[in-house]
């Protein structure tokens, strides 16, 4: 199985900030990566998709960049309704593994 | 509009059995794989099951294989995960969720249901 480790597990950022969450894969799974944001009793909800593709209706202030082993997810200008945890998945091969989870909170 | 409304959770005893179901509407069921996860209270989302649109192909995961069966019925639009042997570890809130599969074969989670707690205690 592909293990995903994010870091870092928490951390707290004031509004305005740039913010960047590291996503490393076990092995190479090329751009077979995604981002989801969750807040607390929601459901997860998709940010990006093939590692780097922004998906319809998400905030351009979202960008994620990587291949192979190494992705990050950006946060250009953190807004007030961008604290929440974020996972990434990889979808290279079945299971669908993910991320620990990185919170976002409020400094 | 599309939906995905997952039922079933509850409280069961350990050694016990549930089924959830997710029923779905506002696209074509049939054609999209469908995975279940799940998380447990306060932790991280756990990857449980997948099946294939035809329902030729599952998967599961290490934790959950020989106690959990996935299916699907697409004349119903609805998915299930039958859930046997449940342990106090399998207490978490489990979501469905559709895989969309682009046309670079990428496969990502495009929508989910609002999840349903499943609760293993005596």
């Amino acid at each position: 199985d592909i293990q995903m480790t994010q870091s870092p597990s928490s951390l707290s950022a004031s509004v305005g900030d740039r913010v960047t969450i590291t996503c490393r894969a076990s092995q190479s799974i090329s751009t077979y990566l995604n981002w989801y944001q969750q807040k607390p009793g929601k459901a997860p909800n998709l940010l990006i998709y093939a590692a780097s593709s922004l998906q319809s209706e998400v905030p351009s202030r979202f960008s994620g960049s990587g291949s192979g082993t190494d992705f990050t997810l950006t946060i250009s200008s953190l807004q007030p309704e961008d604290f929440a945890t974020y996972y990434c998945q990889q979808s290279y091969s079945l299971p669908r593994t993910f991320g620990q989870g990185t919170k976002v909170e409020i400094k | 509009e599309l939906q995905l409304v997952e039922s079933g959770g509850g409280l069961v005893q350990p050694g016990g059995s549930l089924r959830l179901s997710c029923a779905t509407s506002g696209f074509n069921f049939s054609s999209y794989e469908m995975d279940w996860v799940r998380q447990a209270p306060g932790k991280g989302l756990e990857w449980v099951s997948y099946i294939s649109g035809s329902t030729i192909t599952i998967y599961y995961a290490d934790s959950v294989k020989g106690r959990f069966t996935i299916s699907r019925d697409n004349a119903k639009n609805s998915l299930y995960l039958q859930m046997n042997s449940l342990r106090a570890e399998d207490t978490a809130v489990y979501y469905c969720a559709r895989v969309f599969r682009n046309e670079d074969n990428r496969r990502y989670f495009d929508y989910w249901g609002q999840g349903t707690l499943v609760t293993v205690s005596s």
